[in-house]
């Protein structure tokens, strides 16, 4: 099955920073990559996805670029502000496992004022 | 639409007691999952549906039973409650296919002493 490692595990940043939060994973077949983002006590939110014909996607402050050949794909956040500070989670999926997510650990990420 | 819609919120437990969470999506999702969310471990699949009357199992499945009799509902059954699953569950929903993010419940934390 496939296997999603993230890093950091923690991120502390000043507000205005950037931030980038890494991803690996096993499987060459995944074509789907999710990122959440999730505040103390909330659900998981989507907030960007890229697809394995992309190299990169932006949506305002937040970018994710995809290496297939390195199999890893990367969360870009710019001009960083304290509501950003959250767990965010990156994710891939592939038809073998039915499109069904594998998550990986979760980044706290911690932006100070 | 009211989403994803879990219940109950919380929930204590005595070892050894059954319980079922409840989950129902109002938005025609073929594709639901249940997750749980321990600290440091991000978000493991414990079982997930594809379909009505089609289930199966993920990463975490022991101790956990699950039906889906409706496109609508998909309920998680804990057979004998044990500390160890002491957790907050997520149940996710998402339509069919590999390009489609999953939208979360509001999640259940559960206790069992």
């Amino acid at each position: 099955g496939e296997n999603v490692e993230q890093h950091p595990s923690t991120l502390s940043v000043q507000e205005g920073d950037s931030a980038v939060i890494k991803c690996t994973y096993s499987d060459s077949a995944s074509n789907y990559f999710p990122w959440y983002k999730q505040e103390l006590g909330k659900r998981p939110q989507l907030i960007i996805d890229i697809r394995s014909n992309v190299g990169e996607k932006k949506d305002q402050r937040i970018a994710v670029t995809l290496n297939k050949t390195a199999k890893h794909f990367s969360l870009h956040i710019t001009e960083t502000q304290p509501e950003d500070s959250a767990v965010y989670f990156c994710a891939a999926s592939w038809k073998g496992g039915s499109y069904i997510p594998t998550f990986g650990r979760g980044t706290s990420l911690i932006v100070h004022p | 639409n009211a989403g994803v819609t879990q219940t109950p919120k919380f929930q204590v437990l005595k070892t050894g007691q059954s319980m079922t969470l409840q989950c129902a999506q109002d938005m025609n999702h073929e594709y639901m999952s249940w997750y749980r969310q321990d600290p440091g471990m991000g978000l493991r699949l414990i079982h997930y549906s594809v379909g009505a009357g089609i289930t199966d199992q993920g990463e975490v499945p022991n101790g956990y039973n699950v039906s889906r009799s409706t496109t609508e509902d998909f309920p998680l059954r804990l057979l004998s409650a044990a500390p160890s699953q002491t957790s907050v569950y997520f149940c996710a929903s998402s339509y069919t296919g590999p390009n489609y993010g999953y939208t979360f419940g509001s999640g259940t934390r559960l206790t069992v002493v």
